[in-house]
């Protein structure tokens, strides 16, 4: 079945630096790629929608300039916490679909942690 | 303003027995609905998924039940297993401007399967 690999699966880093969290789809081509948050009991926050060879299209109340994306292949989407604070600390998930009548399969999730 | 709405926020029951796990929502225009099963640090994954047009979708232990007029949408797990124990979050398709999906999240209802 179709896989989304995440990785990596935890990162921790130091505030000021940044990260980056790699989304591949392994076995179909993903014109679109979702990037969530989760926070602490709530459900998933759509950040971004990722399209392949197009700027990302931010959520409302989402730093473009903190939280980068880049989708330059219909495989690979990669997400950059720039500049990271312990603010930032969080469960980030992404997702992908083959085509608009196909499930979002999701990736693992990456648990990022700023010291 | 929420759209979709899990308003159990936990569930517990017996092994053997049913499991409903219940959603609702507020959007008309959604046009299908997805529910998804989390496991502790993992991202989410697909369960089973129904389109608006239909009211019943069946695989295997899992039927998800669809009431367009009370927008409302249901999850029946028959037997429950232990290892059906998680969360479980109900979601709604939406298309964004550019034509793709976007998936709306309710906050998840966590499962308790006991022995």
């Amino acid at each position: 079945g179709a896989v989304v690999s995440q990785h990596p699966s935890r990162v921790i880093c130091k505030s000021g630096t940044s990260v980056k969290i790699e989304c591949r789809s392994l076995d179909f081509q993903a014109t679109t790629m979702f990037w969530y948050r989760q926070f602490p009991k709530q459900s998933l926050m759509l950040m971004a929608t990722s399209n392949e060879g197009s700027k990302a299209t931010y959520e409302q109340g989402v730093e473009k300039d903190k939280f980068l994306i880049n989708h330059a292949s219909l495989t690979l989407s990669t997400l950059t916490v720039t500049s990271a604070h312990p603010e930032d600390s969080s469960f980030y998930i992404c997702s992908a679909s083959a085509d608009y009548n196909s499930p979002l399969h999701f990736g693992n999730g990456t648990r990022l942690t700023v010291t | 303003d929420q759209q979709v709405k899990q308003n159990s926020p936990s569930l517990s029951v017996q092994e053997g027995r049913i499991s409903i796990l219940n959603c609702d929502y507020t959007n008309s225009m959604f046009d299908y609905f997805l529910w998804y099963k989390k496991y502790p640090a993992e991202g989410p994954t697909f369960l089973i998924s129904i389109s608006s047009i239909k009211d019943k979708n069946e695989d295997g232990r899992f039927t998800v039940f669809l009431n367009k007029s009370a927008k409302h949408l249901s999850l029946h797990i028959v037997p429950s297993q232990p290892g059906d124990s998680a969360v479980y979050f109900c979601a709604a398709n939406s298309r964004t401007q550019g034509g793709s999906e976007k998936l709306v999240f309710g906050k998840g209802t966590k499962l308790t399967v006991n022995p």
